[in-house]
């Protein structure tokens, strides 16, 4: 079955660095576009970013650009976010979910299925 | 403050039908697809409607989607204690270029 299992988060401080990883099984991972979706600490969820399929474009939310880089090694079935110069307000729980439309070139609100989150926590 | 706009809470008894509004603007639910997202406390969303109206398997059919312009709604049907969750609405933005969700619903099963 479709599983996808994030891992790399942590408590770092405030302008650290941390590099989250999404490994996926169940599925060919090259065929489909992948997202991070994170949520804060008692709040609702947020769009964080999404790679195509092929890694040939990628989009983020405005909070994290120049800050966030999203990224897929299809040869290792795992999408990865490199998060520098953390802030306090990047405190959550950070999910990856699949696009679930094959090759799709456009971005929808469609996340199926997510992970479990890993927490990450920016904080001195 | 999120872009799509959902009532902090709903309630209602078992059996009841419930509905959660999610209002948007023409730049999201008015020209793309609404997706709905249940969630249990300390656990993942799970995918409810999809494309509007669309229920994935497994998905029971008490559980229903519509839109009309610039507004969504979901309704529960025959409500159950087990449908206590937290409730999201989501759709691409192209004004943002990025995917909107709504603050989310809060359902409690009197």
């Amino acid at each position: 079955q479709v599983q996808l299992v994030e891992s790399g988060g942590g408590v770092v401080q405030p302008g650290g660095s941390l590099r989250l990883s999404c490994a996926a099984s169940g599925f060919t991972l090259s065929n489909y576009g992948m997202h991070w979706v994170r949520q804060a600490p008692g709040k609702g969820l947020e769009w964080v970013a999404f790679i195509r399929y092929d890694g040939s474009n990628k989009y983020y939310t405005d909070s994290v650009k120049g800050r966030f880089t999203i990224s897929r090694d299809n040869s290792k079935n795992t999408v990865y976010m490199e998060m520098n110069s953390l802030r306090g307000e990047d405190t959550a729980v950070y999910y990856c979910a699949k696009d679930p439309r094959i090759t799709s070139t456009t971005i929808t609100g469609w996340f199926d299925p997510w992970g479990q989150g890993t927490l990450v926590t920016v904080s001195s | 403050q999120s872009v799509l706009t959902q009532p902090p809470s709903a309630s209602g008894t078992p059996g009841q039908r419930v509905t959660i509004s999610c209002s948007g603007s023409s730049s999201n639910i008015g020209s793309y697809y609404v997706y709905w997202y249940q969630q249990f406390p300390g656990t993942a969303p799970k995918l409810l409607i999809y494309r509007n109206n669309q229920r994935p398997s497994g998905v029971p059919d008490r559980f229903s989607g519509s839109k009309s312009g610039t507004s969504a709604s979901l309704a529960i049907s025959g409500l159950r204690s087990e449908d206590e969750a937290d409730y999201y609405c989501a759709a691409w933005d192209d004004s943002l270029s990025g995917v909107v969700f709504g603050g989310g619903t809060k359902l409690t099963v009197l």
